[in-house]
C-alpha cells in the first residue's frame, strides 16, 4: 500500500540548533515529494518539493530535503533554527500511477517547538 | 489578490441538518480537492477534481459529496452530518496536478456536528 511516515510527532530544538524532520514513503516507484508548514490557525503553506529533479532541494526560510530513493526517505533539514520556525510540519505524497494521479497523501505531522 | 476563500470559517450544526461548504478561486486552476485534518492523523484527501465536471474519490469520501460545474467553485456537501464529521476542513487548488505546480490552501473551516 501506498503511504508516508513521518517519525516523531513532536520535535523540541534550541534555537540556533539543527532541525531535522523525518519522512518516509513506501512506494517503489520514486513519487513526487512536499514539505509542508502550518502555523497556528492558518492553512498550509509549501515549504520545498521533489519533482525528480536535483536530489537535494531547496525551499523557503532557509529549509532543504534531500531525497534519498535506496532509503525511501525524504528528511526536512535547517541548519539553525529560529524561533519563528515553531509550527507543525507535513510531508506529502503524491504516485504517478493512472488511477492515482490526482491523490495526495499527508503524513501525520511533526510539531516543532523550539526553545530559546 | 490570489487566493482560495472558504465559507464558512467556522460552522455548527446538529446531526442530520444539510450543510454545504463553498470553496472558490479566483486562479484559473483545474486542480481542487478537500481535506479533513483531525489531531494525530495529519490531512486526508476527501474529494478532488482535475477539472470542470471531473471529480474523483480520495481516501476518506464516504459521507461527503462534491461537484464542479465551474472552474472556480468546488463545494463540499454533507447530506446528513454526523459527529464523526467534526473536524477542520480545507480546499486547496493548483494549475494542474500538486507536484506540477504549487498547490495554495484555503483558510480552513472549523466545523462541530453535534
Amino acid at each position: 500500500a501506498q503511504s508516508v511516515t513521518q517519525l516523531g510527532s513532536h520535535v523540541s530544538v534550541s534555537e540556533g540548533a539543527l532541525v531535522l524532520l523525518r519522512c518516509n514513503y513506501s512506494s517503489s516507484v520514486p513519487p513526487y515529494l512536499f514539505w509542508y508548514v502550518q502555523y497556528p490557525n492558518q492553512g498550509l503553506q509549501l515549504l520545498l518539493k521533489y519533482t525528480s529533479a536535483a536530489t537535494l532541494v531547496k525551499g523557503i526560510n532557509g529549509f532543504e530535503a534531500e531525497f534519498k530513493k535506496s532509503e525511501t526517505s525524504f528528511h526536512l533539514t535547517k541548519p539553525s533554527a529560529h524561533m519563528s520556525d515553531a509550527a507543525e510540519y507535513f510531508c506529502a505524497v503524491r504516485f504517478d500511477r493512472g488511477s492515482t494521479l490526482g491523490r495526495l497523501y499527508f503524513g501525520r505531522g511533526t510539531q516543532l517547538t523550539v526553545w530559546p | 489578490e490570489a487566493q482560495v476563500t472558504q465559507n464558512p470559517r467556522y460552522l455548527i450544526t446538529v446531526t442530520g441538518k444539510k450543510l454545504t461548504v463553498t470553496c472558490s478561486q479566483n486562479m484559473n486552476h483545474e486542480y481542487m480537492s478537500w481535506y479533513r485534518q483531525d489531531p494525530g492523523l495529519g490531512l486526508r484527501q476527501i474529494y478532488y477534481s482535475m477539472n470542470v465536471e471531473v471529480t474523483d474519490k480520495g481516501d476518506v469520501p464516504e459521507g461527503y459529496k462534491v461537484s464542479r460545474k465551474e472552474k472556480r467553485n468546488f463545494p463540499l456537501i454533507l447530506e446528513s452530518p454526523s459527529p464523526n464529521q467534526t473536524s477542520l476542513y480545507f480546499c486547496a487548488s493548483s494549475f494542474r496536478i500538486p507536484g506540477t505546480d504549487t498547490q495554495y490552501f484555503g483558510p480552513g473551516t472549523r466545523l462541530t456536528v453535534l
